[in-house]
């Protein structure tokens, strides 16, 4: 597609479960990142994938959460044992190389209720 | 650093004025700024950057301003219209990095 699509739109679970994201990124984008942003504030960075490297996790929460990419593809956000704080909109972004000036392309979001 | 609370600062403006959205960021060392639109439900938009050789830059109706001096940023919208309501985050990156953080984000309401 033309831009960052993401999936699920919308994710309601139960406290306890595991709940996946998906992220689809711009063909051709190498770097990828997933941020969060709670009701009403900014957006807190979980994690960035560039081509092969070793992804930078140093925004991941805790160690329930995690995150995979397939080479410069598909990109999944792994969240176990989901509890009330998990809510959020999860933000799925590319960019065409990891360089210091090109800006990010945001998905839509996948907005996680957890009840 | 910015606060963290609920409530977004929030500027309302009458259609056609022009707007001033400002930011305030904490890092010296970054040296590329982006500003960001983003609509209820939406994911963020780019809307324009600037790096830090540079002290303004304009696009169509926008305009970046960067103050480096005092770590400030600001976003000017000439003319604004209802459709330019929406939430509007700034971003920074520090120089050798590939991350850029984010700020709270200022509300704009226009009224037509």
């Amino acid at each position: 597609g033309a831009g960052v699509s993401q999936s699920p739109s919308n994710k309601v679970t139960e406290k306890g479960k595991d709940v996946e994201l998906r992220c689809d990124p711009i063909s051709g984008h190498t770097a990828l990142y997933w941020y969060r942003q709670r009701l009403g504030q900014g957006l807190e960075f979980l994690i960035y994938f560039q081509g092969n490297s070793a992804p930078d996790k140093s925004g991941l929460p805790s160690d329930r959460f995690s995150a995979e990419r397939t080479g410069e593809s598909v990109s999944t956000l792994t969240i176990q044992r989901t509890q009330q704080e998990d809510s959020a909109v999860y933000l799925c972004a590319s960019s065409p190389q990891g360089g210091t000036n090109t800006e990010a392309f945001f998905g839509q979001g996948t907005r996680l209720t957890v009840v | 650093g910015e606060s963290v609370g609920l409530h977004l600062p929030t500027l309302s403006v009458q259609e056609g004025d022009n707007s001033i959205i400002n930011c305030a960021y904490s890092n010296s060392a970054s040296d590329y700024f982006i500003w960001y639109k983003q609509e209820s439900g939406k994911g963020p938009q780019f809307i324009i950057d600037i790096r830090s050789n540079m002290d303004k830059r304009q696009g169509q109706r926008v305009t970046v301003l960067l103050n480096k001096t005092v770590k400030h940023l600001s976003l000017q919208i000439a003319a604004t219209q209802p459709g330019d309501s929406a939430v509007y985050f700034c971003a920074e990156r520090p120089g050798g990095s590939y991350i850029p953080t984010f700020g709270r984000g200022t509300s704009l309401i226009v009224h037509p």
